[in-house]
């Protein structure tokens, strides 16, 4: 398996401009995480999807934030619109959702909003 | 990727010696606890994980300990290698919800 896929790996843009990012989890994993990761906060958990049903987005910043999974190969987040302290590293991890609690997470994608 | 908060805790070992990262962890109610390692510019790695029914794992040259009374983890690395540089984070749960994260320890392997 390839593992957990995201895309782009690198993405700078310029604030007020819609940035959408991309996640393939692995094959058979029916849990889905995005995460964002900086210097000041650490890793954050934004939400999470449970066969493709998000079941908690109580991490995520505000409405400028959004996330879909319209099916279980597929999740997008989208920020729009982006400010600079949305700079950061977005990782996108996903499980089983019975048994182990292991998640895997993809390499992430780096965010600069100038 | 950078993933540490401004005061993060450097712990630096000798190649060969034995690590031990500790963490606290904040909800009694927790169950479940996982140790992973998070490499330079890559996502965390699962390391090893443990139920709070136990107090002891062991995998391949890792060891968690679990301390219930105080809260209390620690991740042991037996004979350090320079692989082993890498920030490691606790992450502790309960079923059916989600992982919250430490802010991590920095591992650094002196040759």
């Amino acid at each position: 398996d390839a593992g957990v896929i995201q895309s782009p790996r690198h993405e700078v843009t310029e604030m007020g401009q819609e940035v959408t990012l991309r996640c393939k989890p692995i094959s058979g994993h029916n849990s889905l995480f995005w995460y964002r990761q900086t210097m000041m906060r650490g890793l954050e958990l934004l939400i999470y999807f449970n066969n493709n049903v998000p079941i908690d987005d109580s991490g995520m910043p505000e409405d400028r934030f959004s996330a879909k999974m319209p099916n279980a190969s597929f999740s997008t987040l989208k920020i729009q619109p982006s400010e600079p302290r949305d700079s950061a590293v977005y990782f996108c991890a996903s499980s089983l959702s019975s048994g182990s609690y292991e998640q895997y997470f993809g390499p992430g994608t780096r965010l600069t909003v100038t | 990727g950078e993933s540490v908060g401004l005061h993060l805790p450097t712990l630096s070992v000798q190649e060969g010696d034995n690590s031990i990262i500790n963490c606290a962890y904040s909800n009694s109610a927790s169950d479940y606890f996982i140790w992973y390692k998070q490499e330079s510019g890559k996502g965390p790695q699962f390391i090893i994980d443990i139920r709070s029914n136990m107090d002891k794992r062991q995998g391949q040259r890792v060891t968690v300990l679990l301390n219930k009374t105080v809260k209390h983890l620690s991740l042991q690395i037996a004979a350090t290698q320079p692989g082993d540089s890498a920030v490691y984070f606790c992450a502790e749960g309960w079923y059916g919800q989600n992982f919250v994260f430490g802010p991590g320890t920095r591992l650094s392997v002196l040759p």
